[in-house]
C-alpha cells in the first residue's frame, strides 16, 4: 500500500523568495512515480512536475524543481522567485507498480506581497 | 474532447436521493481515476478503470458508491440513498498511461451537496 505525508498545512512566503514544501512516500515497490499537482482557489487541479523512481537526476520544470532523495523517501517541491500566483493548495501525489495514484492532504501556500 | 468533462457541475440532492455523476474523459485516454474531495482536504482515492476494467475500487466507501466504464469511455460514478457525508467535490481525471508517467488530466469536478 501506498502512503503519501506532507506535514505542512499551511505556510506564508515573501514573494520572490524560494519555498520548499516537503512529502514523504511509503511504498513497497520497487518502480513507482511521484508527481505534484497545484489547485488554486478556482478548483481546477493543475500537474506540475514527475519524477520515476529510477530518474537518477532531479525533474526540474522551469520554476519548478522536485528534490528526490531516495534514500528518505522524500519528494519535495521546490519553487523559485515565488509569485504571488504561486499561492494555491499544493498536492504531492505517487504511482505504485499497479498505477494506482493517491495524494497527500496538501500544504496550503500563501505568497505574500 | 479537448479535455476531461464531468457533469453535472453543481448537484444538490435531498438526504436518500440516487445521483449519478458523469465523466467524458480526454479521448484514446486508457485510464480512468475517480476521486472524492472535501472541502480542504486532498483528493481521496475512490477508484479506477484502464479501458471498461475495474482494476481497483478499494476507495469506494460503501456499497451504496457504485462506478462504471462500460464501453472504456464515458464513466459514471453512482450514489445511492445520499447521506449528509457524501457532500464532497467528486473528481475524475484520466490518462494516457504511457512511458510510465501516468500523468493524470482532471475535470472540473462535480460538486454534490446533500441536504
Amino acid at each position: 500500500a501506498q502512503k503519501i505525508t506532507q506535514t505542512q498545512p499551511g505556510m506564508f512566503v515573501q514573494e520572490k523568495e524560494a519555498v520548499t514544501l516537503d512529502c514523504t512516500y511509503d511504498t513497497s515497490d520497487q518502480s513507482y512515480g511521484l508527481f505534484w499537482y497545484k489547485q488554486p482557489s478556482s478548483g481546477e487541479m493543475i500537474f506540475l512536475i514527475y519524477q520515476g523512481s529510477y530518474d537518477e537526476q532531479n525533474a526540474t520544470e522551469g520554476r519548478y524543481s522536485l528534490n528526490f532523495q531516495k534514500a528518505r523517501k522524500s519528494a519535495n517541491l521546490v519553487i523559485s522567485a515565488s509569485q504571488l500566483g504561486d499561492s494555491a493548495m499544493y498536492f504531492c501525489a505517487s504511482m505504485g507498480g499497479d498505477d494506482k495514484i493517491i495524494f497527500g492532504k496538501g500544504t496550503r501556500l500563501h505568497i505574500l506581497p | 474532447g479537448a479535455g476531461v468533462s464531468q457533469s453535472p457541475r453543481y448537484k444538490v440532492a435531498k438526504r436518500g436521493q440516487d445521483v449519478a455523476l458523469r465523466c467524458d474523459p480526454i479521448s484514446g485516454h486508457v485510464s480512468l481515476f475517480w476521486y472524492q474531495q472535501a472541502l480542504g482536504q486532498g483528493p481521496e482515492f475512490l477508484t479506477y478503470f484502464q479501458n471498461e476494467a475495474q482494476l481497483d475500487k478499494s476507495g469506494l466507501p460503501s456499497d451504496r458508491f457504485f462506478a462504471e466504464r462500460p464501453e472504456g469511455s464515458v464513466s459514471t460514478l453512482k450514489i445511492q440513498r445520499t447521506q449528509q457525508e457524501d457532500s464532497a467535490v467528486y473528481l475524475c481525471a484520466s490518462s494516457l498511461s504511457r512511458d510510465g508517467a501516468n500523468v493524470l488530466t482532471f475535470g472540473a469536478g462535480s460538486r454534490l451537496t446533500v441536504l
